[in-house]
């Protein structure tokens, strides 16, 4: 089945590392995001990349950085910067097209141990 | 800049009841909005979009939204909910034009369904 896989579903992170949050998509998709959820924000923007080996910043870039060598392949690295990294982190991708709807994956809770 | 607001953060209603999410929106040019649904703890999933044409959009599960470009609104409604309706709502704004290609969230409308 076509789909976007997030792992790990859970992640722990100890002070002052960097952690990797994986996406892949088999959908073929040009464009593929990050979100970060909270409670009572809604989601908010990350980084998203339109096509392989490019990439632009979100309303929330900072303390995250990303790569995207493979067109199936986004992830995303929370730094030891990011002071306030628990939330939950969802990916997408889509079509390219303004007007092409975003897949979602199931997401991964990442939380400050 | 583009930008969504959802008025009221958690809607509560009767089985059968209309359900009414309300969503305005901000953009500098003519807009693209979405509906998304999300259940507990999974991702967001979509209702129905709007892109040109008619104002009316039908989406999933009897779910519609119209597009109202003078209130700059595009409300979700659903005649009669069912229980399994119980989720969260997010209504998505990207502008049409340009090479920006951000979409942008709202806060997202809680919905309880009460038997």
């Amino acid at each position: 089945d076509g789909g976007i896989t997030q792992s790990p579903k859970y992640l722990f992170r100890k002070e002052g590392q960097n952690v990797t949050l994986s996406c892949e998509q088999n959908l073929n998709h040009d464009a593929m995001y990050w979100y970060r959820q909270d409670p009572g924000q809604g989601l908010r923007l990350i980084y998203y990349s339109q096509i392989v080996n490019d990439f632009q910043k979100g309303d929330i870039a900072e303390g995250y950085s990303v790569s995207r060598e493979k067109k199936e392949s986004f992830p995303l690295t929370v730094t030891s910067a990011q002071k306030n990294p628990t939330a939950f982190y969802l990916c997408a991708s889509s079509r390219r097209g303004k007007d092409e709807k975003l897949f979602f994956g199931s997401g991964t809770q990442l939380s400050v141990l | 800049a583009q930008s969504v607001t959802q008025l009221g953060s958690h809607v509560s209603v009767s089985e059968g009841a209309l359900v009414l999410l309300r969503c305005n929106y901000s953009s500098s040019v003519p807009p693209y909005l979405f509906w998304y649904v999300q259940y507990p703890n999974q991702g967001l999933q979509l209702l129905l979009k709007y892109t040109t044409g008619a104002t009316l959009v039908k989406g999933i599960n009897g779910f519609e939204a119209e597009f109202k470009k003078s209130e700059t609104s595009f409300h979700l409604t659903k005649p009669s909910a069912h229980m399994s309706d119980a989720a969260e709502y997010f209504c998505a704004v990207r502008e049409s034009g340009g090479s920006n290609y951000k979409l942008t969230f709202g806060k997202g409308t809680l919905l309880t369904v009460n038997p």
